[in-house]
């Protein structure tokens, strides 16, 4: 079965200081791979994706992630955090993309809480 | 407006009450999802369908129904509401470059 790992359940960090949350999936095959940010009191939101080309992927607010096939990792990053970064980050998994189904399997999220 | 609006926002029900979350959407996306968040255990999906006479089980759709009424409705239904089933319940719906959830509607069962 799919399954996806987050590592850092609870991240805290003072402004400008570097990110990187780590996402580790099991499925033998082609995927696509998600981060999603959910602030406080919000809905979730689609931070980057990753389909398929250049494993570096870049998306809103100066995240980046990338994809290493060979550890079945996609860790997000970003050089600097702001006060305003701080939410729950969830990374999600489609398996078998060919046909996509929108079936997303997601990580148990990463609280960033990002201190002024 | 949203794009996708969940009605209630939050609601307090008793144990045994039969409870219906609903759920619509203004982008004229075929394929809607239903899933519950709970602390620690990220997002589970619960049901979806790809239209309107094409619903499926998600990984833990027991004690849950869904009804799709409408391209532009999806109404999910706890017909007997337990505790457990406590949790905040997001509704989607697909298209590149992923989900657009709505709100959520927080879902208490006393």
């Amino acid at each position: 079965a799919q399954s996806v790992s987050q590592h850092n359940h609870h991240v805290i960090l003072s402004e400008a200081a570097s990110l990187e949350l780590g996402c580790n999936y099991s499925y033998g095959g082609t995927v696509n791979l998600f981060w999603y940010v959910q602030y406080p009191g919000q809905h979730l939101q689609l931070l980057l994706k990753y389909f398929s080309g250049d494993p570096l992927v870049k998306g809103i607010k100066g995240f980046e992630a990338e994809f290493i096939k060979s550890k079945f990792s996609f860790n997000l990053r970003k050089p600097s955090v702001q006060w305003s970064d701080t939410a729950e980050y969830f990374c999600a998994v489609e398996g078998n993309p060919v046909y996509s189904t929108g079936k997303l399997i997601f990580g148990q999220g990463t609280t960033l809480q990002v201190k002024p | 407006d949203a794009d996708v609006t969940q009605t209630p926002r939050n609601r307090i029900t008793k144990t045994g009450k039969r409870i219906m979350l609903e759920c619509s959407q203004t982008k004229g996306h075929d394929r809607m999802y239903w899933y519950r968040q709970d602390p620690g255990l990220g997002l589970r999906l619960i049901y979806y369908s790809f239209d309107v006479k094409d619903i499926n089980k998600g990984e833990i759709s027991d004690g849950y129904s869904v009804s799709r009424q409408a391209q532009a409705k999806f109404s999910l239904s706890l017909e007997s509401a337990i505790p457990n089933q406590t949790a905040l319940y997001f509704c989607a719906t697909w298209a590149d470059p992923g989900y657009t959830f709505g709100s959520g509607t927080r879902l208490t069962v006393v």
